[in-house]
């Protein structure tokens, strides 16, 4: 079955950078565009960034523009997140998500999320 | 942005009732819109895609209805296993956006 499992969540300081991780299997996983979007405590869901089954595309939102980067290895079946100059209006629950083909009846739906890793950003 | 207003924000309901959930799109997105499940600390299911096709495995009290800027999810026979929250995307633009999301409460 499909399964998409992030790491890296953890504790950092204003300005300082981590790296996430989405480990998929259950797929092939370089047939699928992935998306990465947050939950802040209290808030609505946040799209963050798409990239295209192949790394070659890459779309992000405003608020992370500059300074996340989203990246994949398609031979890990790993999706990243590289996130730099974080904020404390970063701290969310981050989850990867897989994207429907576009030979799918439901294609460009996202159809499967991870259950999403904490970043807490705190001095 | 394509901003998407759900409501209602909260909902208490009884098992057996019909429960109904609304999202509106500030502009159209055709039927470019998903409704999902989740519970606290899980990852969120996918209920409906193109605003009425079930999703594969979901059971058929769930089913959505809309086009254009209304849309709509109705649960017709809420179960123990469906109080949740619910939210709804659109993907009409590869930039999504999310309704703030409705949680269905024991009343």
């Amino acid at each position: 079955q499909v399964q998409l499992v992030e790491s890296g969540g953890g504790v950092a300081q204003p300005g300082r950078s981590l790296r996430l991780s989405c480990a998929a299997s259950g797929f092939t996983f370089s047939g699928f565009g992935m998306h990465w979007v947050r939950q802040a405590p209290g808030k609505g869901m946040e799209w963050l960034a798409v990239i295209w089954y192949d790394g070659r595309n890459k779309e992000y939102a405003d608020s992370v523009e500059g300074r996340f980067t989203i990246s994949r290895d398609n031979s890990k079946n790993t999706l990243y997140l590289q996130m730099n100059s974080l904020r404390a209006e970063d701290t969310a629950v981050y989850h990867c998500a897989r994207e429907a083909p576009a030979h799918y009846v439901s294609s460009g739906v996202i159809d499967y999320w991870g259950q999403g890793t904490l970043v807490t950003v705190s001095s | 942005d394509i901003q998407m207003t759900q409501s209602p924000s909260t909902l208490s309901a009884s098992v057996g009732d019909r429960v109904t959930i609304t999202c509106r799109a500030s502009q159209s997105i055709s039927s470019w819109l998903a409704w999902y499940q989740q519970k606290p600390g899980k990852a969120p299911k996918l209920l409906i895609y193109k605003a009425s096709s079930l999703a594969s495995g979901v059971p058929s009290r769930f089913s959505g209805i809309g086009s254009g800027t209304d849309f709509t999810l109705t649960i017709s026979s809420l179960q123990p296993d469906d109080f949740a929250t619910y939210f709804c995307q659109q993907y009409h633009r590869y930039w999504r956006t999310f309704g703030q999301g409705t949680k269905v409460e024991i009343k």
